[in-house]
């Protein structure tokens, strides 16, 4: 296990809603990133948050935002669902920047209906 | 064109077989590289990172080549235990969150008895 956690395990919400996902980063680790798996597809990088500053950010609209938190445990909120929302979110915890092994934790699974 | 391009399989191998995967990236500038392994339903897990030198563990060796922006993964005598999704993945070097994971969309393994 890597000590990175996420919760909840499932989560299925209707179009329109809102929801928040919650990683907690392994011990010692400052920086998480979150990433988007849809089914058939590798993981694709929301956000990067280092010292509870977002440090990066991919191709997703402003209604994906998160949070870190001074224990560097972060959130993910998506506002407006919409069905393409549905897919397995990832977070990694690493320490700094420039550490590139990043653990995972074991994922939300949410489904948008 | 996608920055991670894989070949999506399914590979189905018998057991004791050796496989290749291959890979390629567009960005020149790509600092890191490594290949992750996802059993199903699970979080990606570092399998081993990637050097131009080449390297070895175990039964796996994975090799980069620069020049032709190409990632190759190499498994012998494979094992039951060995069927899962096979990521190539690269890090940017640049913007924010130079660590960012840009990964492929996965090669599916699987081995038979």
């Amino acid at each position: 296990e890597t000590g990175v956690t996420q919760s909840p395990t499932h989560l299925i919400k209707t179009r329109g809603q809102q929801v928040t996902l919650r990683c907690s980063s392994q011990s010692g680790h400052n920086t998480v990133s979150w990433y988007q798996q849809a089914l058939g597809q590798g993981p694709q990088f929301i956000f990067q948050y280092y010292r509870e500053e977002e440090n990066g950010r991919g191709n997703f609209p402003p209604r994906f935002s998160g949070l870190q938190f001074p224990n560097y445990s972060s959130e993910l909120n998506v506002n407006a669902l919409e069905l393409d929302d549905s897919a397995l979110y990832l977070c990694a915890s690493s320490f700094g920047q420039g550490d590139y092994e990043q653990y995972f934790g074991p994922g939300t699974r949410l489904t948008v209906t | 064109r996608k920055e991670v391009e894989q070949d999506p399989g399914p590979f189905n191998v018998p057991e004791g077989a050796t496989v290749a995967f291959n890979c390629t990236y567009s960005n020149s500038a790509s600092q890191s590289f490594f290949w992750y392994r996802q059993d199903c339903r699970k979080e990606p897990k570092l399998l081993m990172s990637v050097y131009s030198s080449g390297n070895e563990d175990g039964r796996f060796t994975a090799q980069l080549n620069r020049a032709s922006q190409y990632i190759s993964l190499l498994i012998r005598d494979s094992k039951l235990s060995d069927s899962a999704t096979y990521l190539c993945v690269v890090t940017p070097g640049y913007g924010g969150a130079t660590n960012k994971l840009i990964f492929g969309t996965g090669t599916l393994l699987a081995v038979q008895p």
